[in-house]
């Protein structure tokens, strides 16, 4: 069963442009919910993150969007750099702290 | 912090041949998990361990996977015999239970089974 599934598989945008990342989940005791960034040859790191009782959290270029009915959320990338391309994982944690990742999304952004 | 450390960084292997991983947490931390990529299945948790504990090691694809953790700054993850299909680049996390906090993951060892 996939407990998160995340969309688009990959993503090209201008250097500039707003990138958007969705994910949604199934099971509503999950508590926490962040995004990592991957680059070739390295391990996700945390980019950013959200709990369940708050509906938006922005850190410089990145926010992320919350929807607990509809058990959805989202990272929007402002302003996006060829820097941040990468592939884009969203997770879930359960009570045990234990992360479900989404399939991922590779984003390319071209000067 | 060096940060979590995996060993080797590469490895490449005969089939049939044992192969063991390794990981060295953040100090501190008292959840370790292992997790595999591939471009088929993405990032897949593979068994975790708190305070050096198995907890859950339901990911584990078939007994000739093993994880240990004898202390707290160091765990394994052995294949024996390996084969063909294990390919994958493995990676190692740590984190400190209890709130938000993120998981740090290892530059992951990248295993060739031919």
């Amino acid at each position: 069963q996939q407990q998160v599934k995340q969309s688009p598989q990959s993503l090209i945008v201008q250097k500039g442009g707003i990138s958007i990342i969705n994910c949604a989940y199934e099971n509503t005791a999950f508590d926490y919910f962040p995004w990592y960034q991957q680059f070739p040859g390295k391990g996700p790191a945390l980019l950013i993150a959200i709990r369940p009782d708050v509906s938006e959290k922005k850190e410089g270029r990145f926010t992320i969007s919350f929807n607990k009915s509809a058990k959805q959320f989202s990272l929007h990338i402002m302003d996006s750099q060829p820097g941040d391309s990468a592939t884009y994982f969203c997770a879930v944690r359960n009570a045990g702290n234990m992360l479900t990742f989404g399939g991922g999304t590779r984003l390319m952004v071209k000067p | 912090d060096a940060g979590v450390i995996q060993s080797p960084r590469h490895e490449v292997t005969e089939m049939g041949q044992e192969v063991t991983l390794r990981c060295k947490p953040i100090s501190g931390h008292d959840y370790l998990f292992w997790y595999r990529q591939t471009m088929m299945r993405g990032l897949e948790l593979l068994i975790y361990f708190n305070n050096n504990v198995p907890i859950d090691d339901s990911g584990m694809p078939e007994d000739r996977f093993s994880a240990k953790m004898p202390n707290a700054s160091f765990s394994t993850l052995k294949i024996q015999p390996s084969e063909p299909r294990d390919s994958a680049v493995y990676f190692c996390a740590s984190t400190k239970g209890g709130g938000a906090y993120g998981y740090t993951f290892g530059s992951g060892t990248r295993l060739t089974v031919v």
